[in-house]
This record gives structure tokens, C-alpha cells and sequence, in this order.
């Protein structure tokens, strides 16, 4: 079974903290991602990276970059978190190819005071 | 750009009830289209997929959706819901080619009441 593993469930940081969410998965994917999911917007695309050392934005990357040192590890940080940064963070996993899909974690809970 | 549409926010039904959700996709290529749930507290899963062949999927759990090419649509149904099937339901689409990225609609939640 694909695993996405995301290293906190929950998180409570202090406006203007830098804030590291990680991720892992043990599958060999290439493709991986950052979306974050809040109610009525369903999920929404930050970050995703289809290789080693390669990022590319996605829809809201404001805010926001990420790192990918190792095949399995993919990174989302907050250079100074905001308020409006409170919400459901989920990482996924794909392998390339035309016909794949993706394979998420548990999601963080990131709440910003 | 892509988008995906569920038109539907919320819908509550009764055990036994059939369900059908709407999905609606804008995009001129050749897409992937999913349904992923999220039950309450636990992460996102595949319910069902569709890359080609017989438009009619069926996945988990008894549900099953249908491509509709020429209407842009991916419908998700089930014949009879389950109380067990309260969840959230999200839509997505990727592109066959270039880029594979997801890109989710609002998501539909489903309250079943026994």
C-alpha cells in the first residue's frame, strides 16, 4: 500500500513563525504535492515538484515555498505564517505517466494565532 | 484554465435514498477524471477513476459514475445510500498529457440519515 505520511496532525503557531510541514511517502513517486483544503474551496494547488530539486507554483503559491531534497520528501514551508494561513494542509504522491493518481496523507491542521 | 464544478453543496438523504452528484469539468483535452471521499477525521480517498475505455466506472462501495464526453460531465451514483456514506465527496480532474496535476472541485457534503 502507498503511504503518504505528513509529520504533525495538528499545529498551533504564532503569527510570523516559520513553519515547516513535511511529507514522506515510500512509494518511489515522482510526482508530489501541496494543496490545502478549506471549507466551501475545496482543495487548491500551493505547490507541486515532479523531481528531485524541481518545483513548479500552482495556484496560490503567495506565502508560501517548498523543498524537495530527496525523491520521498517534499517539504511545504511558511516564511512568516499568517492568520489567513489557518487551514487543512494535504500532501500527495503520484508516479509520472498519463494515467496515474494520487495518493494522499492524513493532512495537518496548521492553526495560526 | 481548468475548472471543476459540483453544483451541489450539501444534500441530505435518507437511508435507502439514491444519490447522484454533479460534477462538471471545463477543458478541451483528454482528461482523467476522479471522485475522491473524505469521511469524517480521515484522509482522502479514491473512490473511483476514469482514463478510458467504457464510460460507465464502478468503484468502492457501490458507487459507479458516468463520462459524459460530449456534455463535459462526471456523475457520481449509488443506488442506495448507506448512513455509513456521510462524507465529504470531491470531484477532479487531471490532464492526459503535459502537466498531471489535480485540480478539485468545491467538494459535496453528503449527510445520510438513518
Amino acid at each position: 500500500d502507498v503511504k503518504v505520511t505528513q509529520s504533525s496532525r495538528y499545529l498551533v503557531k504564532r503569527t510570523g513563525e516559520k513553519v515547516f510541514l513535511e511529507c514522506v511517502q515510500d512509494m518511489d513517486h515522482e510526482n508530489m504535492f501541496w494543496y490545502r483544503q478549506d471549507p466551501g474551496l475545496g482543495l487548491r494547488l500551493i505547490y507541486f515538484s515532479y523531481d528531485v530539486k524541481m518545483k513548479e507554483k500552482g495556484d496560490i503559491p503567495e506565502g508560501y515555498s517548498v523543498s524537495r531534497e530527496k525523491k520521498e520528501r517534499f517539504s511545504l514551508i511558511l516564511e512568516s505564517a499568517s492568520t489567513n494561513q489557518t487551514s487543512m494542509y494535504l500532501c500527495a504522491s503520484s508516479s509520472q505517466g498519463s494515467n496515474t493518481e494520487a495518493f494522499f496523507g492524513q493532512g495537518t491542521r496548521l492553526t495560526v494565532v | 484554465a481548468q475548472s471543476v464544478s459540483q453544483h451541489n453543496h450539501h444534500v441530505i438523504l435518507s437511508e435507502a435514498a439514491s444519490l447522484e452528484l454533479g460534477c462538471n469539468y471545463s477543458y478541451g483535452g483528454t482528461v482523467n477524471l476522479f471522485w475522491y471521499v473524505q469521511y469524517p477525521g480521515q484522509h482522502l480517498q479514491l473512490l473511483l477513476k476514469y482514463f478510458s475505455g467504457d464510460p460507465l466506472v464502478k468503484g468502492i462501495k457501490g458507487f459507479e459514475a458516468e463520462f459524459i464526453k460530449s456534455k463535459f460531465s462526471f456523475n457520481l451514483r449509488k443506488p442506495s445510500v448507506q448512513w455509513s456514506d456521510t462524507a465529504e465527496y470531491f470531484c477532479a480532474v487531471s490532464q492526459q498529457t503535459g502537466a498531471n496535476n489535480l485540480f478539485f472541485g468545491t467538494g459535496t457534503r453528503l449527510t445520510v440519515i438513518p
